[in-house]
């Protein structure tokens, strides 16, 4: 089916680890978005795509890294995860990077333990 | 980092009420502003993407208008239904930056 998927949906790590959230388009949007979902902060942008190979710090793009190789997928990588990372992460796409709504997947909760 | 403010963070309503709600932004550089309405356990779904003060922007019983000039949003429910409670976040767009979201407004509505 066409949409933006999440992989995985639950995700349970600990301190120190490597993971790696997976995103994937169907649309061929050129824009491509990683958010975290903070209480009291709504939705805070992590790194953004504007095309493969194009990729953009957000807000809060400390302890993560994003790469694009193709079009369709926008992986987001915690490097050396810590407990301020747990949180709810979206992944979103859109057409142009401004006034187009964008399109959410269903979210990847993780827990870093 | 700006500044995207949404007023009330929750509120609680009966079904059949009327209601609405404000979002503020900076009243510089105006792009866009963006309504979306966000259901427990789902995704954030898009209702309204504003970019004219204002633009006034209906669906259904749900409806918007802007004043890019005071830098305010209000976002209204007519008639509210249980199936209405969610939170309902605004995204603010300056001229080359990408989206800034409000902290969200949580709408319960009892039957």
């Amino acid at each position: 089916d066409a949409g933006i998927t999440q992989s995985p949906r639950y995700k349970i790590t600990e301190t120190g680890r490597q993971v790696t959230l997976m995103c994937h388009q169907t649309w061929s949007h050129s824009y491509m978005f990683w958010y975290r979902q903070d209480l009291g902060h709504g939705l805070r942008l992590i790194y953004y795509s504007a095309a493969a190979d194009i990729t953009d710090k957000g807000e809060v793009p400390d302890g993560y890294v994003v790469s694009r190789s193709k079009t369709e997928n926008f992986p987001l990588t915690l490097e050396s995860a810590t407990r301020s990372q747990t949180s709810v992460y979206f992944c979103a796409s859109s057409e142009r990077a401004t006034n187009e709504k964008l399109f959410f997947g269903s979210g990847t909760q993780l827990s870093v333990l | 980092i700006l500044n995207v403010e949404q007023s009330p963070q929750s509120l609680h309503v009966q079904e059949g009420d009327s209601t609405n709600f404000t979002c503020s932004f900076p009243s510089s550089n105006f792009y866009a502003l963006h309504w979306y309405r966000w259901e427990t356990a789902k995704s954030p779904e898009a209702l309204f993407v504003m970019t004219l003060n204002g633009d006034e922007k209906k669906k259904g019983r749900i409806s918007a208008t802007l004043n890019t000039k005071e830098g305010y949003s209000y976002l209204y429910i007519k008639g509210s239904q249980p199936e209405d409670s969610a939170t309902y976040l605004c995204a603010f767009n300056d001229a080359g930056n990408m989206l800034t979201f409000g902290g969200g407004t949580r709408l319960m509505v009892k039957p």
